[in-house]
């Protein structure tokens, strides 16, 4: 299976920080990455799928770049709604992995 | 307004079975691919099963292949997931999740609420 590493594993950040996240693969991907979102209690929620196509409803501020092993998120200015748990997760191979997450907490 | 309503779950002993359904509303069920997703109380997210838009392509993770059986019923709107021989690693939220394709391309863009499983003696 595809290993999937996300950095750091959790940030603390303040409202209207920009925070960058990161997500290695085991191996390339190509371009078959997505981006989740996940509030306390809750599902996740899809923000970006393929590198960088935002998730209709999402706001532009989230945007993601990248290919083959190296992918970033990035919230170009931190709103209070952000404070979450972020996942990458590969679709290039079956089964479909996801990374640990990345915990945003504020500082 | 997409909605996905699993029902099912519970406390179930080493060894025996459950069934969870899902409940699909708000959408043309049978233009999506389907998936069960579980996340163990306080850890990360593991893909389990999907299935495509007529039931002609079934995939598995492989800790589940064999015990647990995907299907869906496109007339009634829902997706099941049967569950046998049930380990206590099996203990999760089981979310049922939609696909953005006919078939199993793993990008889930509507969720369910999650169905909480465990397994205990």
């Amino acid at each position: 299976d595809i290993q999937m590493t996300q950095s750091p594993s959790s940030l603390s950040a303040s409202v209207g920080d920009r925070v960058t996240i990161t997500c290695r693969a085991s191996q390339s991907i190509n371009v078959y990455l997505n981006w989740y979102q996940q509030k306390p209690g809750k599902a996740p929620n899809l923000l970006i799928y393929i590198v960088s196509n935002l998730q209709s409803g999402v706001p532009s501020r989230f945007s993601g770049s990248g290919s083959g092993t190296d992918f970033t998120l990035t919230i170009s200015s931190l709103q209070p709604e952000d404070f979450a748990t972020y996942y990458c997760q590969q679709t290039y191979r079956t089964p479909p992995t996801f990374g640990q997450g990345t915990k945003v907490e504020i500082k | 307004e997409v909605q996905l309503v699993e029902s099912g779950g519970g406390l179930v002993q080493p060894g025996r079975s459950l069934r969870l359904s899902c409940a699909a509303s708000g959408f043309t069920f049978d233009d999506s691919a389907m998936h069960w997703v579980r996340q163990a109380p306080g850890k990360g997210l593991e893909w389990v099963s999907g299935i495509s838009w007529r039931s002609d392509n079934i995939v598995y993770a492989d800790s589940v292949k064999g015990r647990f059986t995907i299907s869906r019923d496109n007339a009634k709107n829902s997706l099941y997931l049967q569950m046998n021989s049930l380990r206590a690693e099996d203990t999760a939220f089981y979310y049922c999740a939609k696909d953005r394709a006919v078939t199993p391309q793993f990008q889930f863009d509507h969720w369910g609420q999650g169905s909480l499983v465990t397994v205990s003696s």
